[in-house]
């Protein structure tokens, strides 16, 4: 079964250092998504993203994220300068469709831990 | 506001009891409405949606959930419980704008499903 696969599992990096989160999409998947989830607390969407543009951001989604589809089977999350607040459970998911009609549902990867000391 | 309630953060169950996790929420217009169970050390695995239609809606693992407008609710539920039903589980609403919905998911915080034998 086709699946939404994140790289890697855990990433600890310094405070004030950029990351790169990596994820692969399902391969027909046109839509694509990152969520995060602080510990202990709610799935909080970051940005959609769609025909190699942004499609949609939440508030969270400031100066300091960026996405990028590099290549056309990578989906990256890059967080420039990361903050303590950064650390948590980052989420890449991916749907055939956006919002309207079937197949709209997202299927998501098995996140990526981001700890920053 | 927008929001999603999970009113419950764990629920224990008899295996082989009758299961409900319960979900309500709130959105202007027509809802979509999903549930997504996470395993330990893994991503969020769609279950099931309501779009339109039957109030009914089955899903993957014998889950189904009911659709209540009157209630704003979208209950899960499985007759039978099994242990390797025990996991998180989710329920999420699409956002909408005034456009209509959008690709966002708006997440409860959870619910612990925990069974036991």
């Amino acid at each position: 079964e086709p699946e939404v696969t994140q790289t890697p599992s855990h990433q600890v990096t310094q405070m004030g250092q950029e990351v790169i989160l990596r994820c692969v999409p399902i391969s027909n998947h046109l839509y694509f998504y990152w969520y995060r989830q602080i510990l202990g607390q709610k799935v909080e969407f970051l940005v959609s993203f769609y025909n190699n543009e942004i499609s949609e951001k939440s508030e969270i989604f400031d100066d300091q994220f960026s996405v990028e589809r590099p290549d056309g089977s990578n989906f990256t999350l890059k967080i420039r300068s990361t903050k303590l607040e950064d650390s948590a459970m980052y989420f890449c998911a991916s749907s055939y469709r956006g919002f309207l009609g079937m197949n709209t549902e997202a299927f998501f990867g098995q996140g990526t831990r981001l700890t920053v000391v | 506001a927008q929001s999603v309630a999970q009113p419950e953060d764990q629920v224990n169950v008899a295996e082989g009891n009758p299961l409900t996790v319960k979900c309500t929420y709130s959105v202007s217009g027509n809802p979509y409405l999903f549930w997504y169970v996470q395993y330990p050390n893994r991503g969020l695995q769609f279950l099931l949606k309501y779009i339109t239609g039957d109030n009914l809606v089955k899903g993957s693992y014998g889950f189904e959930a009911e659709f209540n407008k009157s209630q704003t609710s979208f209950h899960l539920k499985k007759p039978s419980a099994l242990v390797s039903d025990s996991a998180l589980y989710f329920c999420a609403v699409r956002a909408r704008n005034y456009g209509g919905a959008t690709n966002k998911l708006i997440f409860g915080t959870g619910t612990l499903l925990a069974i036991q034998p």
